[in-house]
């Protein structure tokens, strides 16, 4: 299982943009980069995830490094609905769902 | 999008009982999911694998016959914590996968069940 490593806490403003880090640099070249979010006392949600191309979606876009072993999560424009702990977590290519997850980045938002 | 319910969300025990955990995907099948524990401000950690109609697989160090996995359908696994003890306290969250789809998509999680035992 691919080992994530992510800053345990960053701060933002909101209506700014967010770019949260993680460092996968022993991920397979078959695993996934996923990215969840969660709130305190519920289960994570889905954010994104991508291999080797840069993935938007209406929530997030995931930049991945050329050689894999980082990528970054941006959120365009910060809302307070957007604080949480995010998890960088690599898997689900070869071991059909499993998810290993990190420590993960607690986000603060500030009105 | 797809849907994973637990239940209960919360539940309080005696030390020394058993426990059901149920996890149910609502609108897809699941031949496998997932079950992990969480710890105040701490991350998930996953414990074991749960396979439709097949035993289940467990991480190092989970008590296989402490915790009782059972995946007797497609939208049905459950989790039972056997003689419970206020250690085994903790926030416990099933994830499933929709089979109908590739291998490479998201995991879909459940609300999470908070166990305290007295």
């Amino acid at each position: 299982d691919a080992k994530t490593t992510q800053p345990n806490s960053m701060e933002s403003n909101e209506e700014e943009p967010v770019h949260l880090p993680c460092n996968h640099s022993t991920i397979s070249g078959t695993d996934y980069i996923h990215w969840y979010r969660q709130l305190p006392s519920q289960g994570p949600e889905y954010v994104i995830h991508g291999l080797t191309s840069n993935v938007n979606n209406r929530m997030a876009s995931l930049a991945i490094a050329e050689d894999r072993k980082s990528s970054t999560l941006i959120l365009h424009r910060a809302t307070l609905r957007d604080a949480a702990v995010y998890y960088c977590v690599g898997g689900g290519g070869t071991s059909y769902g499993k998810l290993t997850f990190g420590q993960g980045t607690i986000l603060t938002v500030h009105p | 999008g797809a849907v994973v319910s637990q239940h209960p969300s919360w539940v309080i025990c005696k030390s020394g009982t058993s426990v059901k955990i149920e996890c149910r995907s609502l609108d897809f099948q699941a031949t496998t999911m997932f079950w992990y524990r969480q710890f105040p401000k701490q991350s998930l950690m996953l414990m074991a694998t749960s396979n439709e109609g097949s035993k289940a697989t467990y991480e190092q160090g989970v008590e296989k016959d402490k915790f009782l996995i059972n995946h007797a359908s497609l939208t049905l696994s459950t989790l039972t914590v056997t003689s419970a003890h206020p250690e085994d306290s903790s926030f416990y969250i099933c994830s499933a996968r929709d089979r109908g789809r590739q291998m490479n998509t998201e995991a879909f999680f459940g609300q999470g069940t908070r166990l305290t035992v007295v």
